[in-house]
Formats: structure tokens, sequence, C-alpha cells
């Protein structure tokens, strides 16, 4: 069964710098797995971030970037903001017609 | 701008059938394609399956026996169906738009279903 990884925690401490992954227990990710980023707060819909690893989403600050770093998608914040604080999810396509999402990243701002 | 208005009966009991409707305002459903996530209550996020606006569906393999997803252009809406529910299909439900390569660019504002005797 694919399982696509993503850091259960990670922190930044405010301006900082915080790059979250997204990868595959089988496999290596790239640009043809459309790689997307969703970012979550307590009691909202997701909302879009970067769709196809690198397209920033409309209204979507550009401390936000993705890109592939080795064999893993990554979304990087760039001047980390209190309000970054967020969960974060990626999901990748495995072919087939069929997505899988990460189990998600909880992000602190400290 | 669109905006995706979603609905259904929100208790359910074991056995019996979910069903949600997604009205698409401020856009066709021509050129997407549809898809439905579903998020248990603490959990992440689940891809339950797509529809292409040419009626292709793709459902996850786990679901895929129970599940349909469907649309009805004439009324610009999407429709899913999950039958034989339990108490693991408790979620808040979300109808999404997407693309060719792009899962979600607009989200619904969800529905939580739940599933108890």
């Amino acid at each position: 069964q694919t399982v696509v990884t993503q850091e259960p925690s990670l922190s930044v401490s405010p301006g900082g710098t915080v790059t979250l992954t997204c990868g595959l227990n089988s496999g290596s990710v790239s640009t043809t797995s459309h790689p997307s980023w969703y970012q979550q707060t307590p009691g909202q819909s997701p909302r879009t971030l970067i769709s196809r690893t690198n397209f920033r989403s409309s209204g979507v600050p550009d401390r936000f970037s993705g890109s592939i770093l080795g064999n893993k998608a990554a979304l990087t914040i760039t001047g980390a903001q209190a309000d970054d604080e967020s969960d974060y999810y990626c999901v990748l396509y495995l072919g087939g017609g069929l997505w899988v999402f990460g189990g998600g990243t909880k992000l602190t701002v400290l | 701008q669109v905006h995706l208005q979603q609905w259904g009966a929100g208790l359910l009991k074991p056995s019996e059938t979910l069903s949600l409707t997604c009205a698409v305002n401020g856009g066709s459903l021509s050129s997407y394609y549809w898809s439905w996530i579903r998020q248990p209550p603490g959990k992440g996020l689940e891809w339950v399956g797509e529809i292409k606006y040419y009626g292709e569906p793709n459902y996850n393999p786990s679901l895929k026996s129970r599940v349909i997803i469907s649309l009805d252009m004439p009324k610009n809406q999407v429709s899913l169906t999950l039958s034989s529910v339990t108490a693991a299909d408790t979620a808040v439900y979300y109808c999404v738009r997407g693309y060719s390569q792009v899962l979600i660019d607009y989200w619904g504002q969800g529905t939580l279903v739940t599933v108890s005797s």
C-alpha cells in the first residue's frame, strides 16, 4: 500500500524559514506526482496553497513556495508569520486517476 | 467567483446510505474535475473519489465498492453516495473542484456526517 509521508510536527521562529516535505514510502516524488499543498486552521475548510509542484494559488503570499527536493516534494515558508501556524497537507497523484494525501504536518510558530 | 454549496443528511445509522449534494454556483461543471474529500474528526484528509466533467469516475480503492460520484449537468450539481456506512465513515465531507493535474482549486464549506446508532 502506498503511503504519503509528512513530518507530524515542525516548529519555526517568527521570521524564520521552514521546509515541510512530502514523500512516498516506496519510490520518489517527481513533478509527475503533481504535488499540491493545503493549509488548514482549526474549524476551517482547507485552503489550497500550491498546485502542480510550485504554482501558487491566487492570493497566496510569495513566502510560500513549492519545489522538489531530492526525492520529495517540499513546501518552504520563508519569513514565517504567526498566522502561518496551521496544519499543512500534501497530496500526490499515483497514476490511474488515484490521489493520496499525506498525514499532515502541524506547524508551530514560536 | 465559484462557490460550492453542499448539503445532505448529517446523522445516519450504521448500514444506511450517505447522500450529499454539491451545487456549483458561479461556474459550470464542464471542463473541470469534481472530487469529494473527507476528514474524520481530529484526523487528516482522505480523497474519496473524483468524476471528470465527461463522466469518468475514479474512486479510492478502499471505498470503491461502496461509493458513487455522479454529475447532474442540467442542475449543475455533483452528488456523493456512500452505502453501508459505519462509524468509521463519520467525517466532514468536502466537495471540491479541480482540473487536469490539479486536484483542488476550490473547496466547499464541508458537511459533517455522523454515523451513530
